[in-house]
């Protein structure tokens, strides 16, 4: 079965950088799009991103722009997010989400990982 | 940018009622809605895409309907494990965006 599982927890202060991967089993991680969401406490849902492990070509929200950096690493099935710049409203549960179908216009988020807490605070 | 605006915010309601969320585009956006149900702690669920077409496992007392700027997701005698936050997404473009939530209470 399809399975995504993210990196643990982790503490910044501002202005620091921070990585979270995200390890795909279950299917072939070239075929799928994944895209980067996030949640602010108590807030909804904000789409940051998508990376195409395919080529590692990726296109990343307006808001995002020069912030964020999408990689991957095919050998071992793992994608990665991160955001630099950090500032205390960056404070999220950050996803990763695999698309429903390995169509390149798929935009269905059918697949998600369990969530990082990534807490920014001095 | 779409804007996705839910209503409502959060309703009450009990086992066995039938509720309805609506969702409205800022513009059209044919049938491309994706509805998520996401509980404390856990990551979104999808359960309907493309407006009405409901993921394997998902109940069908849940439904979606609707085109163009308008959609609604209905569930037709709720259940306990119901009771939860639901969103819709528009995936007609990118940035991919979301409405602000819908959160169904006892």
């Amino acid at each position: 079965q399809v399975q995504l599982v993210q990196s643990g927890a982790d503490m910044k202060k501002p202005g620091a950088s921070v990585k979270v991967s995200c390890k795909a089993s279950g299917y072939t991680f070239s075929d799928y799009y994944i895209h980067w969401v996030r949640q602010a406490p108590g807030q909804g849902l904000e789409w940051m991103g998508w990376i195409r492990p395919n080529d590692g070509g990726t296109h990343s929200a307006q808001n995002f722009q020069g912030r964020v950096t999408m990689t991957r690493d095919t050998s071992i099935s793992t994608s990665y997010m991160e955001l630099s710049g950090l500032g205390s409203d960056d404070t999220a549960v950050y996803y990763c989400a695999r698309v429903t179908t390995d169509s390149p216009v798929n935009k269905n988020l059918g697949h998600w990982g369990q969530g990082t807490l990534v807490t920014v605070s001095s | 940018d779409i804007q996705m605006t839910q209503s409502p915010s959060s309703l009450s309601a009990s086992v066995g009622d039938r509720v309805t969320i609506t969702c409205r585009a800022s513009q059209t956006i044919y049938r491309f809605v994706n509805w998520y149900q996401q509980k404390p702690g856990k990551a979104p669920k999808l359960l309907i895409c493309d407006a009405s077409t409901l993921q394997s496992g998902v109940p069908s007392r849940i439904s979606g309907g609707g085109s163009g700027t308008d959609f609604t997701l209905t569930i037709s005698g709720l259940q306990p494990e119901d009771f939860a936050t639901y969103y819709c997404q528009q995936s007609y473009s990118i940035p991919l965006t979301f409405g602000q939530g819908t959160k169904v209470e006892i």
